[in-house]
């Protein structure tokens, strides 16, 4: 069975740009979750999603931060503009929706580095 | 404020040693999990404790849960170089489907 997909691995780019992250979620599973990894701080939800709706966003750390997911089989997360506070490994998770104790499955991350 | 606090926080151990990593709280929780997060890889459940003073065991792991619900501990018997990763414990928020995160235990086993 394919995990949880995310694109790209690795992302270097220039402070100012704009990032996208990109994450397909396991087919079924209709919760996703965003999280964002630092040395500092350790892994932080930022964002989740139940049936494609933004649930709680009170992780995402400024405006600067969005997320969409159109569909049940794909997400974003976008920075505009990054700077390099935002470095870090972003993660996206899923899981479904019923059940307490359903385990979240996690992609490999994207490690993005703003220089 | 971390509501998870877990120590070590680095542990460097030679292979055939035993260990002990926690996951304290002074909140109480319904149900604790546990996950390992290899190099280059996203974490992994290994085990959810529910009830007080359970006790599970993954091959040469044992989880146990508090009796009182506020802590966990997780012993590895004869650590091994495949054991070496992130230890995080979490637990479930807002409904269940949040998962709050310690800061976790990064163990290294040296052959």
């Amino acid at each position: 069975d394919a995990g949880v997909i995310q694109s790209p691995r690795h992302e270097v780019t220039e402070m100012g740009q704009e990032v996208t992250l990109r994450c397909k979620p396991i087919s079924g599973h209709n919760s996703l979750f965003w999280y964002r990894q630092t040395m500092m701080r350790g892994l932080e939800l930022l964002i989740y999603f139940n049936n494609n709706v933004p649930i709680d966003d009170s992780g995402m750390p400024e405006d600067r931060f969005s997320a969409k997911m159109p569909n049940a089989s794909f997400s974003t997360l976008k920075i505009q503009p990054s700077e390099p506070r935002d470095s870090a490994v972003y993660f996206c998770a899923s899981r479904l929706l019923t059940g307490s104790n359903q385990p979240q499955h996690f992609g490999d991350g994207t490690r993005l580095s703003i220089l | 404020t971390q509501l998870l606090e877990q120590s070590p926080q680095f542990l460097s151990i030679q292979e055939g040693e035993n260990l002990t990593v926690y996951c304290n709280s002074s909140s109480v929780f319904s149900s604790l999990q546990w996950y390992r997060q290899e190099p280059g890889e996203g974490p992994v459940l290994l085990v959810t404790v529910v009830t007080g003073g359970e006790v599970k065991k993954l091959k040469r792991l044992t989880f146990q849960f508090g009796d009182a619900r506020k802590d966990s501990s997780l012993h590895i018997t004869a650590a091994q170089p495949g054991d070496t990763g992130l230890y995080l414990c979490a637990f479930t928020s807002g409904g269940y489907n949040k998962l709050i995160f310690g800061a976790g235990t990064r163990l290294a086993v040296h052959p």
